[in-house]
């Protein structure tokens, strides 16, 4: 069984369309991130929930936005979608949000046309 | 916020060599320092982490080691094996437990 399985793997669109990617955990975590990887792989945090809170929104465009309808959903919503939104997004989850390790999911890779 | 630089950005040993990949974190209130390996296509996964109060922590051929004081933590791997190439990634969880990754050292072991 997939512990964090996340949909689609891969994502090809056009610019200004809307799309969204689905990530959900059977592990029982508290807490799920979205993380972005750019084409040099920085791992970069955008989204953090625990508990069906967002704890941590970093500075990313308010065309993203995360949705978890219960604690074993996080899923992104991205509008408007630009060319420099291509990347691969990678959901992860860990329990009580820290001091244990983050299970990530298998990626999505988005491509932006 | 948290900032973890690490170094190198890219390595090449030979079989059965030493590598030592090196990080610093800038938050003196992080406490958790996990490293993570991921291969060509797949998704990142845990190899070891470290508390902080614990100093060094050893798995069969891979090691880390944690100075608190100097907020610099590193990854030993003894014997390297092809299988070891990959991209490593090294992370500080800092006190509102955000994850925050280094920019990531890719091993090259050459046969």
């Amino acid at each position: 069984d997939t512990a964090v399985s996340q949909t689609p793997k891969y994502l090809v669109t056009q610019m200004g369309n809307d799309k969204s990617i689905k990530c959900e955990q059977n592990l029982g975590h508290d807490t799920m991130y979205w993380y972005k990887q750019d084409s040099k792989k920085f791992l970069k945090i955008m989204f953090s929930y625990n508990n069906k809170e967002l704890i941590i929104n970093e500075t990313v465009p308010n065309r993203f936005s995360p949705k978890s309808p219960d604690k074993a959903h996080l899923n992104l919503h991205i509008n408007s979608l630009e060319l420099g939104d291509s990347a691969v997004y990678f959901c992860a989850s860990s329990q009580d949000g820290g001091n244990t390790e983050a299970f990530f999911g298998q990626g999505t890779r988005l491509t932006v046309v | 916020g948290e900032n973890v630089e690490q170094h190198p950005s890219t390595l090449s040993v030979q079989e059965g060599d030493s590598a030592v990949i090196k990080c610093t974190y800038s938050d003196s209130a992080s406490n958790y320092f996990p490293w993570y390996k991921q291969e060509l296509g797949k998704r990142p996964q845990l190899i070891i982490d470290i508390r902080s109060n614990v100093g060094e922590k050893k798995d069969q051929r891979i090691a880390v080691t944690l100075n608190k004081t100097a907020k610099h933590f590193s990854l030993h791997i003894t014997e390297t094996q092809p299988e070891d190439s990959a991209v490593y990634f090294c992370a500080a969880m800092d006190s509102s437990y955000k994850l925050i990754f280094g920019s990531g050292t890719r091993l090259l072991v050459r046969p």
